[in-house]
């Protein structure tokens, strides 16, 4: 089993859809979790960390239920701009180490 | 957050030889880590490197390959040694966005190509 499993997608969707990426993750120890969002050929930017309480920004909501070992990524009024690969991230241990999802592909359609 | 400079943002190198990639940041970091992204993949974490110690390595990597340098609390550098084509992939630094804020800055990448 992968540390890190993400929706394989790709996920096409219209402009103005409301779209959700799920994540599992295997090490009921890790502390933080994040969304990561990588458009092609650039580097990782980080998009938003993800809370228990759970947390929004703007469009964007994130979700996170350790008990399930499970985070959500739910985005509302899809614009062409959010086409991008999404990245679920995890953060383990002493040395604060990355495992990154295998990433989930969105297109937005006009 | 830190800001990172990564360089060569590209390079096509023979098999055989040796690419030393490096990464300057504009504040002081405890940890950077060196990542790799192969072609279609996710990034997989190649090493940490601490200043004043030797990097740790994860699974699948050793030093004799990867080695790295870290100077100072600003800088590191990645060699690629003996590079095949197999190592044809995009390599990236990254260090923690600061001590308050949760999150990592990654460098800009360097495209290797072997061929």
């Amino acid at each position: 089993r992968k540390e890190v499993e993400q929706d394989p997608g790709p996920f096409n969707v219209p402009e103005g859809a409301t779209v959700a990426f799920n994540c599992t993750y295997s090490n009921s120890a890790s502390q933080s979790f994040f969304w990561y969002r990588q458009d092609c050929r650039k580097e990782p930017k980080l998009l938003m960390s993800v809370y228990s309480s759970g947390n929004e920004d703007g469009r964007f909501t994130a979700q996170l239920n350790r008990a399930s070992q499970y985070i959500s990524l739910l985005i509302r009024d899809s614009k062409l701009s959010d086409s991008a690969t999404y990245l679920c991230v995890v953060e383990s241990g002493s040395a604060r180490q990355l495992t990154f999802g295998s990433g989930t592909q969105l297109t937005v359609l006009p | 957050s830190a800001v990172i400079s990564q360089k060569p943002s590209r390079d096509i190198c023979q098999r055989g030889t040796s690419l030393t990639i490096q990464c300057q940041v504009d504040s002081q970091v405890t940890m950077m880590f060196w990542y790799r992204q192969q072609p279609g993949q996710s990034l997989t974490l190649i090493a940490t490197a601490n200043q004043g110690s030797e990097a740790t390595y994860e699974s699948g990597f050793v030093i004799d390959k990867f080695p790295i340098s870290r100077p100072n609390l600003t800088f590191s550098t990645l060699t690629v040694s003996n590079m095949s084509p197999e190592d044809s992939s995009i390599y990236l630094c990254s260090v923690e966005k600061d001590n308050y804020n949760y999150g990592y800055t990654f460098g800009s990448g360097t495209r290797l190509t072997v061929v």
